[in-house]
């Protein structure tokens, strides 16, 4: 059964704490992202990848890091230096290669800083 | 200017009626567009993927595109209780300025979509 899995679905982060958001494809796509989404809003991106060991920032890189030791793998750490990380954050994934490449979401894990 | 932008909305339609969702973008490189429904609290679901002008169906739904206007639309007949959600609109460029091909989709903010029986 194939498809893209977050954990975890919900999680509260203290001020001043790093946090990591899992994110997990079996779909052999290459390319992975992370956006970020705010209330009534649309999706902004954050990082992406499009080959494993390489990732590009997105349009609000600050404050997150990324890595892509693997494939199927793409964890996004919120860092103390994000100065409102409060929101729901979402991974997708997608093949590379051609012009038309679809972005399939996972379910999303929604973070709040208490 | 927003480089993509959604009718505002919220929209209201009957059960049965036909929902017409609208989206424009500023940037004419763009090449493919993408409409996902997202229910609330849920992740977005792609429902429906345009490269060419003019239009394409699925089922209940068709896509319009129109590249001299920058214009991408949603047209969903039959409309049902079960099609309330916000509809997000994405733009993808073929190419970046530096000819590589990468798969950044740039979002609008969304239109709520409430369908009453």
């Amino acid at each position: 059964d194939g498809g893209i899995t977050q954990s975890p679905k919900y999680l509260f982060r203290k001020e001043g704490q790093n946090v990591t958001l899992s994110c997990e494809q079996n779909l052999n796509h290459d390319a992975m992202y992370w956006y970020r989404q705010d209330p009534g809003q649309g999706l902004r991106l954050i990082y992406y990848s499009q080959i494993v060991n390489d990732f590009q920032k997105g349009d609000i890189a600050e404050g997150y890091s990324v890595s892509r030791e693997k494939k199927e793998s793409f964890p996004l750490t919120v860092t103390s230096a994000q100065k409102n990380p409060t929101a729901f954050y979402l991974c997708a994934s997608s093949i590379t290669g051609g012009d038309y490449n679809e972005q399939f979401f996972g379910p999303g894990t929604r973070l709040t800083v208490l | 200017q927003k480089e993509v932008e959604q009718n505002s909305g919220p929209l209201s339609v009957p059960e049965g009626a036909i929902a017409s969702l609208n989206c424009t973008y500023s940037d004419r490189g763009s090449q493919s567009f993408f409409w996902y429904r997202q229910y609330s609290g849920k992740s977005p679901e792609l429902i429906m993927s345009i490269y060419s002008n003019g239009d394409k169906e699925d089922g209940r739904f068709t896509a319009q595109l129109n590249k001299a206007s920058q214009y991408v639309s949603l047209l969903i007949r039959d409309s049902q209780p079960s099609d309330s959600a916000t509809y997000l609109c994405a733009v993808k460029r073929a190419r970046d300025a530096g000819g590589t091909s990468y798969g950044k989709l740039t979002f609008g903010q969304g239109t709520i979509l409430t369908v009453h029986p």
